[in-house]
């Protein structure tokens, strides 16, 4: 059984500063890695991919991941208090042929305080 | 571009009854997923369909739950009879599918709230 775990929350960060979110998986085997955000009472939407050990940067968003440590993170620079939402962490790993499957964590729950 | 459609969007029943959940996917995706996000938790996985394939159902409750792709088109989950902790929103999500990695987004539909009394 896949697992991906995530710290539940909720984490509350002022307006600007930096928030950290963390993700660990089971499976090192998994070959890609996403973050998605969720509004309250709505679908989870993509915000960050990452495939390669290291950091990746997107606006105020920053991947970053270590295969070795099994290890995923996401930060959020000059956080906005419309970054408040839920964050998911999800990993990807093939099954047969060319299927992949995406498995998802519980998230954790962001609220940035104006 | 057309969205993933899901009806109905909010579903009350008793529990014993059945439900059905009906799911159109963007046009030419292949895979479709159907998961179950219960309050507080992340989605967790039912089943995912290549075309009219399944590719993973092990995390789908069998004695209760069923799911169909007729063509490789639209899919329906139902469940029957409901358990009180089948309450839950059953999110739809498809995707492009290759050889290769591509951006792994599944694009999700609105959801259909199920509650279970």
């Amino acid at each position: 059984q896949k697992e991906v775990e995530q710290n539940s929350g909720p984490l509350s960060v002022p307006e600007g500063a930096i928030a950290s979110l963390n993700c660990t998986y089971s499976d090192r085997g998994s070959q890609s890695f996403f973050w998605y955000r969720q509004y309250s009472g709505k679908s989870p939407e993509l915000i960050m991919s990452i495939y390669s050990n290291g950091d990746k940067e997107d606006g105020r968003f920053t991947a970053q991941l270590n295969k070795a440590s099994q290890y995923v993170s996401l930060l959020i620079r000059d956080s906005q208090p419309s970054d408040s939402a839920t964050y998911l962490c999800a990993v990807g790993a093939f099954l047969a042929g060319s299927a992949r499957q995406l498995t998802f964590g519980s998230g954790t729950q962001l609220t940035v305080l104006p | 571009e057309a969205g993933v459609a899901q009806s109905p969007r909010y579903k009350i029943i008793e529990k014993r009854q059945s439900v059905a959940f009906w799911c159109n996917p963007i046009s030419g995706h292949a895979t479709l997923y159907w998961y179950q996000q219960i309050l507080g938790q992340g989605p967790k996985l039912l089943i995912q369909f290549q075309n009219n394939g399944v590719v993973d159902d092990s995390q789908l409750p069998k004695d209760r739950f069923s799911a169909e792709r007729l063509k490789g088109v639209d899919s329906t989950l139902k469940i029957q009879p409901a358990k009180l902790e089948d309450s839950a929103v059953y999110l739809c999500a498809s995707s492009l599918e290759g050889l290769g990695w591509d951006t792994g987004e599944l694009f999700f539909g609105e959801g259909s709230r199920l509650t279970v009394l």
